[in-house]
C-alpha cells in the first residue's frame, strides 16, 4: 500500500544551521505530496506542497522538491531559527474518490539558541 | 469561527465508557475527514464524508468506532466502549470539494481512557 518514510528524531541543530529532513514515498500513480508542521501546543498546518513532478514548494524559507525518479521530497531550509522548533510530518495524498492524507511518522526539530 | 472546530478539547473516560466527539467543519466545506493520532506518531486516517456521505470508513479500527455527518455539516465521532489503547489525539479537516482543494485540520481532542 501507500506509505510515507521521513527520518526518525529528534534532530537538534544550532540556529542558523541548515536543515535537511529526509522524506521517501511509496504509491501507485501520482500523489500530491505534502509538509505538515506541529508547533507546541498547536493543530497541524500545511507548512508547503508540490503536485506533480519537478515542483517546488516552498513557504517561510523551507523547500521541497517534488522528485519523481528517487521517489522522494526532501525538505529543506537554510537557515533555522529557534521558532522553527516543531515536529515536521512528511505526507501524501491521492486524488480519487477519497482525498485521504498518508502521514509519515513525523520528526521532531529541536533548535538550540 | 474562520476555522475547524472540535470539541471537547480534552476528554478522559473510564475504561468501557462511550465517548462522543465533535467536529464543526469550516462552512461550507464538502469534504470531511477523521484522523487518529497516538502519542508519537503521525495522523491516521479514520473515515471520510462527502456531505452526509460516509464513502469510506475502512480506517476505523472496530465496530466500537462509529461516525455521523447528519445533515453535511457537524460531524460526531462516537467511540464505544473504550479501551487503553483508544488513547489518542482525534483530529478532524475539512476541505472546500473533493479533489485538489486543502484540508483545514482542527486543534484535536486529546482523549485518554483510565
Amino acid at each position: 500500500g501507500d506509505s510515507v518514510t521521513q527520518m526518525e528524531g529528534p534532530v537538534t541543530l544550532s540556529e542558523e544551521a541548515f536543515l535537511t529532513i529526509n522524506c521517501t514515498y511509496t504509491a501507485t500513480g501520482y500523489p500530491s505530496l505534502f509538509w505538515y508542521v506541529q508547533y507546541p501546543g498547536e493543530g497541524l498546518q500545511l507548512l508547503l506542497k508540490a503536485t506533480k513532478a519537478d515542483d517546488k514548494g516552498s513557504n517561510k524559507g523551507f523547500e521541497a522538491t517534488y522528485r519523481k525518479e528517487t521517489t522522494s521530497f526532501h525538505l529543506e531550509k537554510g537557515s533555522v531559527q529557534v521558532s522553527d522548533s516543531a515536529v515536521y510530518f512528511c505526507a501524501l495524498r491521492k486524488v480519487n474518490r477519497d482525498d485521504k492524507i498518508i502521514f509519515g511518522k513525523g520528526t521532531r526539530l529541536h533548535i538550540l539558541p | 469561527g474562520a476555522g475547524v472546530s472540535q470539541s471537547p478539547r480534552y476528554k478522559v473516560a473510564k475504561r468501557g465508557q462511550d465517548v462522543a466527539l465533535r467536529c464543526d467543519p469550516i462552512s461550507g466545506h464538502v469534504s470531511l475527514f477523521w484522523y487518529q493520532q497516538a502519542l508519537g506518531q503521525g495522523p491516521e486516517f479514520l473515515t471520510y464524508f462527502q456531505n452526509e456521505a460516509q464513502l469510506d470508513k475502512s480506517g476505523l479500527p472496530s465496530d466500537r468506532f462509529f461516525a455521523e455527518r447528519p445533515e453535511g455539516s457537524v460531524s460526531t465521532l462516537k467511540i464505544q466502549r473504550t479501551q487503553q489503547e483508544d488513547s489518542a489525539v482525534y483530529l478532524c479537516a475539512s476541505s472546500l470539494r473533493q479533489g485538489v482543494s486543502e484540508q483545514y485540520f482542527g486543534p484535536g481532542t486529546r482523549l485518554t481512557v483510565t
